[in-house]
């Protein structure tokens, strides 16, 4: 069976800092990855998504990135964090069906 | 433009039923979603609607009617642990991308 996993759980940044997030999934190949944001309120906002190692499209400007190094794995980084960053970040993948299948997600609080 | 529209919150008795609406006006629509979503967790799938009518699945059911962008989700025998957001979403016309254009939730609180 698939699954997707997520880490870090939980991170507290100051304004300014880096950031790598990661993603990977297991038990497929080929998959659709997606990397969304949900602020406190705010419903989930398509940040990338990628068909495929190195294809990478960004759905919103700001200064954040991510890379797809390998098949199962996409990263969410950034250079220097705001504070409009904080919020709750979701990876998602799907392959054969439409529907889309979430990971456990990682709460940035940016300080 | 793109916009999903839902109620922000809605409270219900235990073992009672309730629906939740999403209107919803996108560029281009291939299927809409559901999601639930508890509090800090990640949203878990509940029904897909690509045709006009219903989809029953145990407790929860869909509605689709794509001529009103019109959309519920239909919760019955409710239980406690229903309390939970309801996300609906759509998914765009992307082809491979399958991008889903999400609402913002509707809070459902199950009350004893």
């Amino acid at each position: 069976s698939q699954t997707i996993h997520q880490w870090p759980a939980t991170l507290v940044q100051p304004v300014g800092s880096p950031l790598s997030l990661e993603c990977t999934v297991e038990g497929t190949s080929n998959p659709n990855l997606y990397w969304y944001r949900q602020a406190a309120g705010r419903g989930l906002q398509l940040l990338f998504y990628s068909v495929g190692i190195g294809q990478i499209s960004s759905e919103v400007p700001q200064n954040l990135s991510a890379s797809r190094p390998q098949d199962r794995q996409f990263i969410l980084s950034s250079k220097k964090l705001l504070l409009s960053d904080s919020g709750f970040y979701l990876c998602a993948w799907r392959q054969a069906g439409y529907e889309q299948y979430f990971g456990p997600g990682t709460r940035l609080t940016v300080t | 433009g793109q916009n999903i529209d839902q109620p922000t919150e809605m409270t219900a008795t235990e073992g009672a039923i309730v629906q939740i609406n999403c209107t919803y006006q996108t560029s281009g629509f291939n299927g809409l979603f559901w999601y639930q979503q508890h509090a800090g967790e990640a949203p878990t799938f509940l029904s897909y609607n690509v045709l006009d009518g219903l989809e029953e699945k145990g407790r929860f059911s869909s509605f689709l009617s794509r001529s009103k962008g019109y959309s519920y989700l239909l919760l019955k025998e409710l239980q406690m642990k229903d309390s939970a957001s309801y996300l609906c979403a759509v998914r765009d016309y992307g082809g491979a991308t399958n991008k889903l254009i999400f609402g913002t939730g509707t809070l459902l609180a199950v009350q004893p």
